[in-house]
C-alpha cells in the first residue's frame, strides 16, 4: 500500500517559476523523504526531514513538515528545464520499517 | 562511491520462464531493498535485508518470488513461472541503515510476453 499521496498529480510551469508539491500521509512517521526520478532511471534522494524538524533547505529546495496535519511540501525555487522529472515523497515509520512511496508528481518545466 | 549496480538492465522472457536479477549495493551499506514499479506509479516495496538477514517481505509477494543476500553483499531476486502481471521495473536500493536515505540503482525492466 502507498502511504503518501502527492498533490497535484502533474504540474507544468515556466522556467524561472517556483514549483510547489504537496504530500499527505496517514500514519505517524519517523522521517519523510523526497526523491526525484528521470524517465527510465532509478530514484535520486533529494532531502530527508525528521519528524522533529519543521523546515529544511538544500540549495534551491525547501521542504516543510507539519506532523499535526500529516503533510509535507517541497518547493523548488527558480525552476530549470533540467528539473523536469517525477517527484515522490516517501515515509519511514520506524527503525525496522521500510520506506513507503507515494504515486508521484510529474513536473514539466518549459524552457 | 560506484553507486548501486543492477543487472541486467532489460529482460524479456516468455510467460512461465524463471528469471533472476542481480543487485550490487554500495559496499559499506548494510541495508538492501527491492522495489517494483509500474508505469505511472510509485515504487512498491517487495523486501529488504539487514546484512544477510531478510527482515521483511511484502504480503504482495507471492511464493513465486524469492530474494537472497548470501554474504550480506550482493543480492538476487528470482521470479519463478513468470506471468504477464510481473512485467515492471524492478529497483534495488541500499542504505547505511536507520534514518538514512536510499540509493537506487537504475533498475531492471522486465517484460513478460
Amino acid at each position: 500500500s502507498q502511504q503518501g499521496e502527492e498533490d497535484p498529480q502533474a504540474l507544468s510551469i515556466q522556467e524561472g517559476e517556483n514549483a510547489t508539491m504537496n504530500c499527505s500521509y496517514k500514519t505517524s512517521i519517523n522521517n519523510l523523504q523526497w526523491y526525484r526520478q528521470n524517465s527510465g532511471r532509478g530514484l535520486v534522494h533529494l532531502i530527508l526531514i525528521r519528524s522533529n524538524e519543521r523546515e529544511k533547505h538544500s540549495g534551491r529546495l525547501r521542504v516543510t513538515l507539519d506532523t499535526s496535519k500529516k503533510s509535507s511540501s517541497l518547493l523548488i525555487t527558480a525552476s530549470r528545464a533540467a528539473d523536469t522529472a517525477s517527484y515522490f515523497c516517501a515515509t519511514d515509520a520506524g527503525a525496522n520499517s521500510k520506506l513507503t512511496f507515494g504515486k508521484g508528481i510529474t513536473l514539466s518545466v518549459r524552457p | 562511491d560506484t553507486g548501486v549496480s543492477q543487472n541486467p538492465r532489460h529482460k524479456i522472457t516468455k510467460r512461465g520462464q524463471n528469471v533472476t536479477f542481480r543487485c550490487d549495493p554500495i559496499s559499506e551499506h548494510n541495508r538492501l531493498y527491492w522495489y517494483r514499479q509500474t508505469l505511472g506509479q510509485g515504487p512498491e516495496f517487495l523486501t529488504y535485508f539487514q546484512n544477510e538477514a531478510q527482515l521483511e517481505k511484502s504480503r504482495l509477494l507471492s511464493d513465486r518470488f524469492s530474494a537472497e543476500r548470501p554474504k550480506g553483499s550482493f543480492s538476487t531476486l528470482e521470479i519463478q513461472r513468470t506471468e504477464q502481471g510481473d512485467s515492471a521495473m524492478y529497483l534495488c536500493a541500499s542504505s547505511l541503515g536507520y534514518n538514512s536515505p536510499l540509493h537506487f540503482g537504475n533498475g531492471t525492466r522486465l517484460t513478460v510476453t
